[in-house]
């Protein structure tokens, strides 16, 4: 069946680094693939997507990488800040109905 | 312009009851999904409406049904609760399309089964 996995579970970084989160998906069907940033208690935020027929896009601090072939998705952080600490989801969707699979999530810390 | 809302916040509830969720999508959409999201783990998918049918389902029991009134606000239902549907209830609007759209969250209802 459909499935998105995430990796790391948990990432600790400082101040100012980079954080990288990787995913991959099992659907080659794929083609809208979110990431959403929750705070705790708060709501899912969408902070970036990127559909397969680009291979990478930036949003200031936030860069996504695509490879269709691998079926392999990134998301990049740079100059990390304190506001970065969240919990982060991969996600995939196809087609127009866009019925979401999300990946397990990663918790971001970042140390000041 | 009012984003995605969801009612009642909290709910508190027993095994065996049942459950209605509210959700206003976010102004100009007119799809929504629904997700569950139990503590620690990723929203899982469980259904989606659009033009007042359900479009698309997830693995959930058919305990778990929905309604899109015409104006495109939802209600997800749950009957027979059991301990495990103990979870944080989001609902997601978009905007339908011939390509994947964004969906955008509220704020959920933490539901509690005891």
């Amino acid at each position: 069946g459909e499935n998105v996995e995430q990796h790391p579970s948990t990432l600790s970084v400082q101040e100012g680094d980079s954080a990288v989160i990787k995913c991959t998906y099992s659907d080659s069907a794929s083609n809208y693939f979110p990431w959403y940033k929750q705070e705790l208690g708060k709501r899912p935020q969408l902070i970036i997507d990127i559909r397969s027929n680009v291979g990478e896009k930036k949003d200031q601090r936030i860069a996504v990488t695509l490879n269709k072939t691998a079926k392999h998705f990134s998301l990049h952080i740079t100059e990390t800040q304190p506001e970065d600490s969240a919990v982060y989801f991969c996600a995939a969707s196809k087609g127009s109905a866009s019925k979401i699979i999300f990946g397990s999530g990663t918790r971001l810390s970042i140390r000041p | 312009d009012a984003g995605v809302t969801q009612s009642p916040t909290h709910l508190i509830k027993t095994r065996g009851q049942q459950v209605t969720l509210r959700c206003s999508p976010k102004s100009g959409h007119d799809t929504v999904s629904w997700y569950q999201q139990a503590l620690g783990q990723g929203p899982q998918f469980i259904f989606q409406y659009y033009e007042e049918e359900e479009r698309q389902r997830g693995n959930f029991p058919d305990r778990f049904s929905g309604h899109q009134f015409p104006n495109y606000s939802s209600e997800l239902n749950v009957n027979a609760l059991l301990l495990g549907d103990s979870a944080l209830y989001l609902c997601a609007s978009s905007l339908a399309g011939t390509s994947p759209q964004p969906q955008h969250f509220g704020d959920g209802t933490r539901l509690s089964i005891l």
